[in-house]
C-alpha cells in the first residue's frame, strides 16, 4: 500500500488545465515536509518536474506548478499539451514511531484526448 | 553532467542473491546521500533504502528491511545494493537515484537508467 494517494488516472483535452492531487497524513505532508512531482514516460526513468513544493527545476515549462496545503499537495498542468501524456508521482518524507522514510504516491496516468 | 550507471540486475531464484552497482560521475558523490528506488513491471515507484553521504547511516523500507543492505565506496563513487533472500515480489526495475539536496530527504534530480532484476525458478 502506498502512504500518499492519488487518481490512478485522469484525461484532459488539448489546452485544458488539470490538477493531480497528492493526499497524505500528519506523519508526512501534514508534518511539513515538502512535496516533489515526476514525470515518467513509458521505457524512461522518471524526470524531477517540481521539487519542493512549488519550485520548477531549469527547464521545466511554466505549465507545471505545484502546491501544497495542509495534508494535500496538487500538481497543476495548464495549456495541456499531448506530450503531456504520463504518468506523475507525487514524493514527501514520512516521519513516524516506526521510522522515517522516503514516500511515493502510487502515480497518476494521464491522458490527453 | 551528472551520470548513474546501474549495473548486477539479472534473473535469480526465489531465495537467491544479487549485487547491483551504480557508478556515479559528474558530482561530488561523497557529498550527496544516495537510494535505490525500485518499480515494478506495470507499476508505481517504491523507495527502497538510502545511504548517508559518509555511510555512517543507512535507512530501509520495512519490505527489505534485514533482507537488503546498502553500502558504498566513495573512493570509486559507486553505490551498492546487496539483495538476499530474494522474492518474486522484488521483481522490478532498481534505480539509483542522487538527491537535490545532500542530505537525502528532499527530491531526486538525478536517475539512472535502471537495472531489471528478476526473481524467478
Amino acid at each position: 500500500q502506498t502512504v500518499l494517494t492519488q487518481p490512478p488516472s485522469m484525461s484532459g483535452a488539448p489546452g485544458q488545465r488539470v490538477t493531480i492531487s497528492c493526499t497524505g497524513t500528519s506523519s508526512n505532508i501534514g508534518a511539513g515536509y515538502d512535496v516533489h512531482w515526476y514525470q515518467q514516460f513509458p521505457g524512461t526513468a522518471p524526470k524531477l518536474l517540481i521539487r519542493g513544493n512549488n519550485k520548477r527545476p531549469s527547464g521545466v515549462p511554466d505549465r507545471f506548478s505545484g502546491s501544497k496545503s495542509g495534508t494535500s499537495a496538487s500538481l497543476a498542468i495548464t495549456g495541456l499539451q499531448a506530450e503531456d501524456e504520463a504518468d506523475y508521482y507525487c514524493q514527501s518524507y514520512d516521519s513516524s514511531l516506526s521510522g522515517s522514510y522516503v514516500v511515493f504516491g502510487g502515480g497518476t496516468k494521464l491522458t490527453v484526448v | 553532467e551528472v551520470q548513474l550507471l546501474e549495473s548486477g540486475g539479472g534473473l535469480v531464484q526465489p531465495g537467491g542473491s544479487l549485487r547491483l552497482s551504480c557508478a556515479a560521475s559528474g558530482f561530488t558523490f561523497s557529498g550527496y546521500a544516495m537510494s535505490w528506488v525500485r518499480q515494478a513491471p506495470g507499476k508505481g515507484l517504491e523507495w527502497v533504502s538510502g545511504i548517508s553521504d559518509s555511510g555512517d547511516g543507512t535507512y530501509y523500507a520495512d519490505s527489505v528491511k534485514g533482507r537488503f543492505t546498502i553500502s558504498r565506496d566513495n573512493s570509486k563513487n559507486t553505490l551498492y545494493l546487496q539483495m538476499n533472500s530474494l522474492r518474486a515480489e522484488d521483481t522490478a526495475l532498481y534505480y539509483c537515484a542522487k538527491p537535490y539536496y545532500g542530505s537525502g530527504r528532499g527530491s531526486f534530480d538525478s536517475w539512472g537508467q535502471g537495472t531489471l532484476v528478476t526473481v524467478s525458478s
